[in-house]
């Protein structure tokens, strides 16, 4: 069974664009959520998507976004960039929402650097 | 609200001797506890977890962890580090329902030869 998978891996960007991250999650799961990890800050929780739905969201400003489709795979979008959104950005699936009881499945992540 | 706390950001041991990395929690609710393994541009690895089960549970890898709710906490084990456990290990609390995963900061795990 393949794991997750994203898109790309590694990113340059400079500040003021814009930028889209994918996430491919394991056959069958159809909860998707995204991490930002970073030296400082650690792993933070962005955002948890089930069934084209945005269910729960942590604390980051409207510049991050995100989308899931039908077929379960995810897209994030940061926009305006800032030096301080340089970070690795994990995408996470599991079979249902609930995070107690349904081990999240991590993929490689997204490495965006901020120019 | 609730939060995770590993209370060595390093710890280095010799191959062959035990490794403990320390974790404390605070939740209002019955939490679920976590231990993930990052190698290095790898993604995250779960060890073990801990769902209102047996407080003692057993992990991949020869790692296990206790759960004590009297002290808050969920340090995670193994009795003989080996040089491929050297990696970034990561303390995480559910507290249920769709809240996402809490993430204590990490600690570092060096293994000397």
């Amino acid at each position: 069974k393949a794991g997750v998978t994203q898109t790309p891996r590694y990113l340059i960007k400079t500040r003021g664009q814009q930028v889209t991250l994918s996430c491919s999650p394991i056959s069958g799961h159809r909860s998707v959520s995204w991490y930002q990890q970073t030296p400082g800050q650690g792993l933070q929780f962005l955002f948890e998507y089930f069934s084209e739905t945005q269910r729960n969201k942590g604390n980051f400003p409207g510049r991050f976004s995100g989308r899931q489709f039908s077929n379960s795979r995810s897209e994030m979008n940061v926009s305006t960039l800032e030096l301080g959104d340089s970070a690795l950005y994990l995408c996470a699936s599991s079979l249902d929402l609930d995070t107690s009881y349904n081990e999240q499945f991590f993929g490689p992540g997204t490495r965006l650097t901020v120019l | 609200a609730q939060s995770v706390t590993q209370l060595d950001s390093h710890v280095s041991v010799s191959e062959g001797t035990p490794v403990l990395l320390r974790c404390n929690y605070s939740s209002s609710y019955s939490p679920s506890l976590f231990w993930y393994v990052q190698h290095p541009n790898k993604g995250l690895q779960l060890l073990l977890k801990y769902t209102s089960a047996a407080t003692l549970v057993k992990g991949i890898n020869g790692f296990e962890a206790e759960f004590k709710k009297s002290e808050t906490s969920f340090h995670l084990t193994k009795p003989s580090a080996h040089m491929s456990d050297a990696a970034e290990y990561f303390c995480v609390l559910s507290g249920g329902g769709a809240d996402g995963l809490t993430f204590g900061k990490g600690t570092h795990l060096i293994i000397q030869p």
